[in-house]
């Protein structure tokens, strides 16, 4: 029973365009959300967060879009750069103890 | 720039034997967690720990599995009789706060049962 879903398992961007990943959410508990980054071989690490009280976080190039009537979240990044590619995992959580993670999308940042 | 460290990198084990996976998380925070990610699949949440107990664990961490910190700096994960099912890729995090702080992973630990 997936509660976080990223139907997307890759995207592939030209340098300087805009990288839109999606995820979608079925828990109407969940008030909190994350972005995570993971290059491979490594642990994923922390992007950008959103509370459930916003509905939209931004920071540098990376904004995070919550649409909770939809369950519905996005990140953008713009400009998208070669360093970008990485798989993106998107998280979700109710309690702030436990975090539903999505599959992943698979990001390639074409030069 | 402190960072959560896990060892070994691979571990490769029979089915049955015990297993110890290491963390040594960021030293000034005081929530631990354990995730793994089965090939292929989604990274899943197994256990968080806190004040010396554990605090919320999920269906997956059953009576096979323990966490312990024996130390004040390592935080660790056993099962006890593995299965092949086991075979997955084990995250340690930390982070100083509860709820809404972002967690730093470590770069995972890749466990083999054979």
């Amino acid at each position: 029973d997936q509660q976080v879903k990223q139907n997307s398992p890759s995207l592939s961007v030209q340098e300087g365009r805009i990288s839109i990943l999606n995820c979608d959410y079925t828990n109407s508990m969940f008030d909190y959300f994350l972005w995570y980054k993971k290059y491979p071989a490594e642990g994923p690490t922390f992007l950008i967060s959103i509370s459930s009280i916003k509905d939209k976080n931004e920071d540098g190039r990376f904004t995070v879009f919550l649409n909770k009537s939809a369950k519905h979240l996005s990140l953008h990044i713009v400009p998208s750069q070669p360093g970008d590619s990485a798989v993106y995992f998107c998280a979700a959580s109710g309690d702030g103890n436990q975090f539903y993670f999505g599959t992943g999308t698979s990001l390639t940042v074409i030069p | 720039e402190p960072e959560v460290t896990q060892t070994p990198s691979h571990q490769v084990t029979q089915m049955g034997q015990e297993v110890i996976l290491r963390c040594v998380p960021i030293s000034n925070h005081l929530y631990f967690y354990w995730y793994r990610q089965i090939l292929g699949q989604k990274v899943e949440f197994l256990v968080s720990f806190y004040n010396n107990e554990i605090s919320e664990k999920s269906e997956i961490f059953d009576d096979q599995f323990s966490v312990e910190r024996p130390d004040g700096s390592n935080f660790t994960l056993k099962i006890r009789s593995t299965k092949l099912e086991d075979s997955a890729m084990y995250f340690c995090a930390s982070s100083d706060m509860d709820s809404g702080n972002e967690q730093f992973f470590g770069p995972g630990t890749r466990l083999t049962v054979l």
